[in-house]
């Protein structure tokens, strides 16, 4: 069974504080992606990583798949208000369209 | 473009009823997933379709069932109902091009907030 451990599971930070976000697997992703999802609402896509060691950048949001597409990071540089939400990463083990989800970061930014 | 829209947003049902939620993916997406997210299990896989066929399913028991359309609309069917049931259920859409996920991913909707009483 494949199995997506994030950490830390809870985050309260002040506003411009930086932090990264962990997602750690035993299993191979062929690809992995994070979501952000805000109370009452579905999770929105922020990004897709394919590649071992791949970095990819959105703003202030930093995101990293490790070499052996085992584990992932997201860094979030300067917090702000905005970025609070649930981050969910998301692992795809194959040939097939489903996803594993991870097991979620709260993160609240307090301004 | 529209999004993906799910109905209803919320539905209150008694233990031992039926219920049926619907997804409209995005035009063009043939790919449909339902999950099941709860506090204590987070997000869960129920079942995809695509083309009206389910290809893949998750670890639920057989009162969660869904089914296609020739438009790619999605219905999924939980019958029998227990207090357990109670979760926002998702639906994503996607696009996979020869079986693999899209690369852009899953594009979500907002859910149906499902409390059985």
């Amino acid at each position: 069974t494949q199995l997506l451990e994030q950490s830390p599971q809870f985050l309260s930070i002040q506003e411009g504080e930086n932090l990264t976000v962990y997602c750690n697997s035993s299993s191979v992703f062929s690809s992995l992606q994070w979501y952000r999802q805000e109370p009452g609402e579905g999770p929105v896509l922020l990004v897709t990583v394919v590649t071992g060691g791949e970095v990819k950048k959105l703003k202030r949001l930093t995101f990293q798949f490790g070499d052996a597409r085992k584990d992932s990071s997201l860094h979030i540089t300067a917090a702000q208000p905005g970025d609070t939400g649930l981050y969910l990463c998301a692992g795809n083990g194959g040939a097939t369209n489903k996803l594993i989800f991870g097991t979620g970061t709260l993160l609240a930014v307090q301004p | 473009k529209a999004g993906v829209t799910q109905t209803p947003r919320y539905l209150i049902k008694t233990r031992g009823q039926q219920v049926t939620l619907s997804c409209s993916p995005i035009s063009g997406h043939r790919s449909v997933s339902w999950y099941q997210q709860t506090p204590g299990q987070g997000l869960q896989f129920l079942f995809e379709y695509f083309s009206e066929t389910q290809r893949n399913k998750g670890n639920f028991p057989g009162r969660f069932s869904g089914r296609q359309f020739s438009n790619s609309r999605s219905e999924m069917n939980v019958s029998t109902l227990e207090l357990g049931d109670s979760a926002l259920y998702l639906c994503a859409s996607s696009m996979p091009i020869r079986g693999r996920l899209d690369p852009y991913g899953y594009t979500f909707g907002s859910g149906t907030r499902l409390t059985v009483v």
